[in-house]
């Protein structure tokens, strides 16, 4: 089955940090970019990373450019995000998601919500 | 604030025809590259339903469909039904800063 589960979140203070995690079954997981999304409670979604199959290039959002880091590891179909120096603007539910060539987003995780609070 | 604007709510009734309007702030968004729409339901997570501004995904019914012209973009709902009621979000690439970014969203109520 096609599919991405993400995995780490929970309840973090402020200035902590955790790290998560995207389990990818069902495709080539090397062969495609890969991104993390995330929504805030009740607002829209936000895009946060992407990086190449490759792991050769990444970019983020100004919002967590220095404090988040993209990686994977393509041996384990996995994609990471680690996220230091965690703020109360940083709750919110990270959905992982595979980038096709069209600059677009085809499959989506269920998410996992991280808590930034005291 | 987005650089891509969409209303925040549309409405309508079983049967009707909706449409949803996505307009890019600056020419970096949205003219040389594609608009896609996600719909989001309650309490789930966003899934494709346009993409290259006009193509359907399998499974998506014809129900749905998008159009573009120059920085804006457009999603219309056919013939409404109750599992329509949504969050609707439009997404392109903004190529002058190397991110990808969304509309606001539009919460569809079917009345």
């Amino acid at each position: 089955e096609v599919q991405l589960v993400e995995s780490g979140g929970g309840l973090v203070q402020p200035g902590g940090s955790l790290r998560l995690s995207c389990v990818a079954s069902g495709f080539t997981f090397s062969s495609y970019a890969m991104n993390w999304v995330r929504q805030a409670p009740g607002k829209g979604l936000e895009w946060v990373s992407v990086i190449s199959g490759s792991a050769d290039s990444t970019y983020y959002a100004d919002s967590v450019k220095g404090r988040f880091t993209i990686s994977r590891d393509n041996s384990k179909n996995t994609l990471y995000l680690q996220m230091n120096s965690l703020r109360a603007e940083d709750t919110a539910v990270y959905y992982c998601a595979k980038r096709t060539s069209g600059w677009y987003f085809d499959l989506w995780g269920r998410g996992t919500l991280v808590t930034v609070s005291s | 604030q987005s650089v891509l604007t969409q209303p925040p709510s549309v409405s309508g009734a079983p049967g009707q025809r909706v449409t949803i309007s996505c307009t890019g702030s600056s020419p970096s968004v949205g003219t040389t590259y594609d608009v896609h729409w996600y719909q989001q339901l309650p309490g789930t997570a966003p899934k494709l339903l346009i993409y290259g501004n006009y193509n359907r995904p399998s499974g998506v019914p014809d129900r749905f469909s998008g159009s573009k012209s120059g920085t804006s973009a457009s999603l219309a709902i056919s013939g409404l039904q109750a599992e329509d009621e949504a969050d609707y979000y439009c997404q392109s690439f903004d190529s002058s800063r190397s991110i990808w970014v969304f509309g606001g969203g539009t919460k569809l109520t079917v009345l």
